[in-house]
């Protein structure tokens, strides 16, 4: 079964500083899907970035950044010029490229990022 | 092009009644997953369903736990005689049947039990 390890239960960045939340997970499959999500205090869960095992460029949107070692099975997100709307909990999930039944998500335990003004 | 959406948002049930939590998925997905959220916990996986089928249930309870996606209607998720242990954020999630992308989480039903 795969598990996914997020090391950091809490995080602090200053405004506008860069800030960078770790993610370990384990497989013994080839090819999979990893992403970050963002769980503000309303609770409704988003989408931040997703990375397909098989590229073996790191995935980017806007500010945020991952860096993607397949090899070491790490899938850190970077957080470029932090906003206080970037405080929230951060969870890392793995789900498995396979169709049929494993398509479920296998979640991070999350890191609570907090913003500094 | 309304999101996933769950109700109740919240849900306050005694010891030992039912708890039922609807799901409405994105129009056009056909796919449905359920998932609890523990407090300071991440998010569990509890069941996969496609309209009429349930495809996987692994991460659900044996007893008391139920759900359904039927033809018509939304998704329900299904407690019975519930405990205090089954205080949780219950998520909903969507996807079109050839989705790679990530799911649409709907807003959660938070359900205390008292």
């Amino acid at each position: 079964a795969q598990t996914v390890t997020q090391s950091q239960p809490e995080m602090s960045v200053q405004e506008a500083e860069t800030v960078t939340l770790s993610c370990t997970y384990d497989t013994s499959e080839s090819d999979y899907y990893l992403f970050w999500y963002k769980q503000p205090p309303s609770r409704q869960m988003i989408l931040v970035i997703r990375q397909e095992a098989y590229k073996q460029q790191n995935a980017t949107e806007n500010r945020f950044s991952v860096n993607f070692q397949k090899a070491a099975k790490s899938f850190s997100l970077k957080i470029s010029d932090s906003q206080l709307g970037d405080a929230a909990m951060y969870f890392c999930a793995y789900r498995s490229s396979y169709s049929g039944s494993a398509r479920q998500l296998t979640f991070g335990s999350g890191t609570q990022l907090t913003v500094l003004p | 092009n309304a999101g996933v959406m769950q109700n109740p948002r919240h849900l306050v049930r005694r010891r030992g009644q039912e708890a039922r939590l609807r799901c409405s998925p994105m129009k056009g997905h056909s796919h449905v997953y359920w998932y609890r959220q523990l407090p300071e916990e991440g998010l569990k996986f509890m069941v996969y369903l496609q309209k009429e089928n349930i495809i996987d249930e692994s991460g659900m309870p044996k007893e008391r736990f139920s759900a359904e996606f039927p033809k018509e209607g939304p998704s329900i998720l299904r407690i019975q005689q519930v405990v205090r242990g089954d205080s949780a954020a219950y998520f909903c999630a969507s996807s079109p049947p050839l989705e790679s992308y990530g799911y649409t989480f709907g807003s959660g039903t938070r359900l205390t039990v008292v």
